[in-house]
């Protein structure tokens, strides 16, 4: 079956820091990849996509580019704010056709000033 | 963009009773929706998918007569908490497919259940 691989937390960075949040997964054929971001007591909302490979999703200076040959899909920042402190989630779903997503476990980042 | 909005964000409820959670697409039609449950400092964990007009399809492990999932228009669906009791206590989560708008998936902000 599908699976999302999250490096394991909490992220603890000073304001400005690199961030890097790495993320693998497994899946047949060629899924969606997702990161999402969660602020405390809300809901999710989609940070950056990428449906195929070597397609680099971009928000918010926030960064990942879908490597088919090492699986993996992994969060890059490369000046992080205090606004950045969240839960973020990797997820992915079969192909383009918007089944069901699998997410990862999470990531909890906290920058401080 | 699309919007989902989740109600309510948050309810306290006694053992014994049941909790309606509500979902709308605001701007768009939801032929799918998915409900999610997040316990505290975990992952999302899938519940069950609902399409408009059709019985939900309910993840293993999942108990159906507990968790009922309407979907009757295409801007609503319900997840209704049955005879609630303090382990259903948990985070919420709708989320809504809109292929059309290419916006993908967009998610409730989610409903803090309390039960006492």
């Amino acid at each position: 079956g599908n699976s999302v691989t999250q490096m394991e937390g909490p992220v603890t960075l000073s304001e400005e820091a690199f961030l890097t949040i790495n993320c693998t997964y497994t899946a047949t054929g060629y899924p969606s990849l997702f990161w999402y971001v969660q602020y405390p007591g809300e809901g999710l909302q989609l940070l950056l996509k990428a449906t195929k490979a070597d397609d680099k999703g971009s928000n918010k200076g926030f960064e990942a580019t879908y490597r088919k040959e090492t699986t993996s899909f992994h969060l890059e920042k490369g000046s992080v704010q205090v606004s950045d402190s969240a839960v973020y989630f990797c997820a992915l779903t079969p192909g383009t056709s918007y089944g069901k997503l699998t997410f990862g476990q999470g990531t909890i980042l906290t920058v401080h000033p | 963009g699309a919007v989902v909005s989740q109600h309510p964000s948050w309810v306290i409820c006694k053992s014994g009773t049941s909790v309606k959670i509500e979902c709308r697409s605001l701007d768009f039609q939801a032929t799918t929706m998915f409900w999610y449950r997040q316990f505290p400092k975990q992952s999302l964990m899938l519940m069950a998918t609902s399409n408009e007009g059709s019985k939900a399809t309910y993840e293993q492990g999942v108990e159906k007569d507990k968790f009922l999932i309407n979907h009757a228009s295409l801007t609503l669906s319900t997840l209704t908490v049955t005879s609630a009791h303090p382990e259903d206590s948990s985070f919420y989560i709708c989320s809504a497919r809109d292929t059309q708008g290419g916006y993908g998936y967009t998610f409730g902000s989610g409903t803090r259940l309390t039960v006492v």
